[in-house]
Formats: structure tokens, C-alpha cells, sequence
């Protein structure tokens, strides 16, 4: 069990490029979620995944944004003509099918910062 | 909509103190509840789950309890060390009927543990 992973950890873009992350969950765990947090703020949510079937999505996940769980392993979130107001750290969390409890576990987080 | 409070936004306290770090929700009815522990730019680390139906749990020096029909969790940390320096995140996840997994953060507690 190697925890959740995220790439890139770092990414630094200018406004208007597209940006996407991925994230590899635990392995066997089939949930998967995505949040963002700006400085200062507990993280909010953005979108859910059970295997491949997206779920739910927050109203802060703009037509900009798109998430993808194409195979029900690794995620990817992908932002489209990125403002600056979309620096953020992007987390990223999964939990198992087993057991009640739907424990999140979260990976490093990749900090987007858009100049 | 469920909000999540946490009083005071930071703490700093001398080697050895006992510490309680309040948490409150305003909507009861909730599915489980997590404490999470975040360094500085880095991504959450799962302290203590307590799901509704539990009022507490342990893991070594840290104490979470749940008075779920007042809206309050508190974590306990007992003889605090420096190393417990960190930002402190509180989340809910609400009643699964509403069809919902995501967690509801507080905006973190900092605390700073001095030598």
C-alpha cells in the first residue's frame, strides 16, 4: 500500500493554458475525490468518482474544469484557460468498497499557481 | 447546508500541555466524522475517524469524542510535544441518505508546540 500519489506535485502556468493533474488512488479502493484549497481555507469539494462513474460535482467544478476515471483506477482533472483565481493546492483523496466508515485518505496535493 | 466551525484559527501553547481543539457543525445529522493533521504545503494525514453511532475514539496521545445531537467534536492531545505543530482539520461526512460521500472541512486550527 503505497498511499495516493498525485502528479504533478508543482505546476506553475500562465493564465489561459490548460493544466491537467492525475491521481493514482490505493490500489482496490474505488472511490475517488478531488478538492481544492486556497490558502487559509479547509478544502472543498469538487467532484466524486465510484470505479468510473463520476457521481457527483460541486458547483465550484466550472465548464472549465473536467475530471475523467476512465478505467476506475487513476484520475485526471484538467482545467481549461486557467485564470488566476484558479491557484489553488488540487488534493486528492480515495476510500475502499469495504467497511462503513468511507475513511478518505489523501494524497500530497498539487499546487497550481497561475501568473 | 452543513458548515463547519472551528474556534480559535490558532493556538500556541507551551511543551507538555494537555490540548482540546474544539469542533462544531450545524446540521446534525451526520455520517461520520473525521480529524485530520496537515503540515505546511502538504496534503491531510487521517488522525481519528468516528462514525455517528460511536461518541469516541483513541490513537496514542489523541483522543477524539462526538456529541453528535450538540453539533461538537473535540480532539484531545495530551502532552504535547513540538512535533505536534501543525494545522488541524475537522470534517464531516453528512447522513449517506442525502446521496453524498464528500467531507465538509472546517477551516483549520494552527497550532504551534514551543520548546
Amino acid at each position: 500500500d503505497t498511499g495516493v500519489s498525485q502528479n504533478p506535485r508543482h505546476k506553475i502556468t500562465k493564465r489561459g493554458q490548460n493544466v491537467t493533474f492525475r491521481c493514482d488512488p490505493i490500489s482496490e479502493h474505488n472511490r475517488l475525490y478531488w478538492y481544492r484549497q486556497t490558502l487559509g481555507q479547509g478544502p472543498e469539494f469538487l467532484t466524486y468518482f465510484q470505479n468510473e462513474a463520476q457521481l457527483e460535482k460541486s458547483r465550484l467544478l466550472s465548464d472549465r474544469f473536467s475530471a475523467e476515471r476512465p478505467k476506475g483506477s487513476f484520475s485526471t482533472l484538467e482545467i481549461q484557460r486557467t485564470e488566476q483565481g484558479d491557484s489553488a493546492m488540487y488534493l486528492c483523496a480515495s476510500s475502499p468498497l469495504q467497511g462503513e466508515a468511507y475513511e478518505q485518505y489523501f494524497g500530497p496535493g498539487t499546487r497550481l499557481t497561475v501568473t | 447546508k452543513q458548515e463547519v466551525t472551528q474556534i480559535p484559527a490558532a493556538l500556541s501553547v507551551p511543551e507538555g500541555e494537555n490540548l482540546v481543539l474544539n469542533c462544531s457543525f450545524t446540521d446534525s445529522a451526520i455520517y461520520n466524522l473525521q480529524w485530520f493533521r496537515q503540515d505546511p504545503g502538504k496534503g491531510l494525514t487521517s488522525l481519528l475517524l468516528i462514525q455517528s453511532s460511536q461518541r469516541e475514539q483513541t490513537s496514542g496521545r489523541l483522543n477524539a469524542s462526538l456529541d453528535k445531537s450538540s453539533g461538537r467534536s473535540t480532539l484531545y492531545i495530551a502532552a504535547s510535544q513540538p512535533g505536534d505543530s501543525a494545522t488541524y482539520l475537522c470534517a464531516v461526512t453528512d447522513d449517506l441518505q442525502g446521496g453524498s460521500e464528500k467531507l465538509v472541512f472546517g477551516k483549520g486550527m494552527k497550532l504551534t508546540v514551543n520548546p
